[in-house]
């Protein structure tokens, strides 16, 4: 079965520092992964999404790669600010048009000042 | 106005009991999506609905019922309510039908407590 797996421990870093979140995933070929970020009791919110094809997708200070040979997306905040603490999740898209979004469970990210 | 609002944000319940969690959207997506999420399991999808004639089950439907009354509205039921359905619940819509990608929009979350 599908399975997508995120580093269950919270990752902290200090401010100004780069923080990088793993996402892999296993019987899984999918056409795009997105990521998202989500504050607490509050709902996840798009922030970047590539294509299988793709290899990097940049935003600012943030930055994804994709790799459909490991089965691993890379996400990279860059100069991480203390607001920038949340939990991160990828989700994953199929091919189909009809395909749902499969989530992972998600990476805390607390930056400290 | 937030653009996928989800009513009561907050509900106290006793076992057995009927209840009726809402959600509304003015983003003008056919898609929409009931999630619940418990600490450590991540987000799970109980029903969505790619348009209003259309639902479907997803991967932990069993003890829920939905109805899609328009385009703009989604209502999920629990019609016998059992404290292990305690959680935070989302209701996300996206515009895949059109943009093609399922990037999906999350409303604030209903959390439940199921006494």
């Amino acid at each position: 079965s599908q399975k997508i797996e995120q580093n269950s421990e919270a990752l902290n870093i200090q401010e100004g520092k780069t923080a990088t979140l793993t996402c892999n995933y296993t019987n899984y070929s999918p056409a795009y992964l997105q990521w998202y970020r989500q504050d607490p009791g509050r709902g996840p919110v798009f922030l970047l999404l590539i294509r299988e094809n793709e290899k990097e997708k940049r935003k600012e200070r943030l930055k994804v790669t994709f790799d459909t040979t490991l089965k691993q997306s890379l996400f990279h905040i860059t100069a991480s600010q203390p607001a920038d603490s949340a939990t991160y999740l990828c989700a994953l898209e199929g091919h189909s048009g009809y395909s749902t979004l499969t989530f992972g469970k998600g990476t805390m990210l607390l930056v400290s000042p | 106005d937030a653009d996928v609002t989800q009513t009561p944000r907050n509900r106290i319940t006793k076992t057995g009991k009927r209840i009726m969690l809402e959600c509304s959207q003015t983003k003008g997506h056919d898609r929409m999506y009931w999630y619940r999420q418990d600490p450590g399991l991540g987000l799970r999808l109980i029903y969505y609905s790619f348009d209003v004639k259309d639902i479907n089950k997803g991967e932990i439907s069993d003890g829920y019922s939905v109805s899609r009354q328009a385009q703009a509205k989604f209502s999920l039921s629990l019609e016998s309510a059992i404290p292990n359905q305690t959680a935070l619940y989302f209701c996300a819509t996206s515009d895949a039908g059109t943009s093609k990608f399922e990037t999906q929009y999350f409303g604030p979350g209903t959390r439940l407590l199921v006494l």
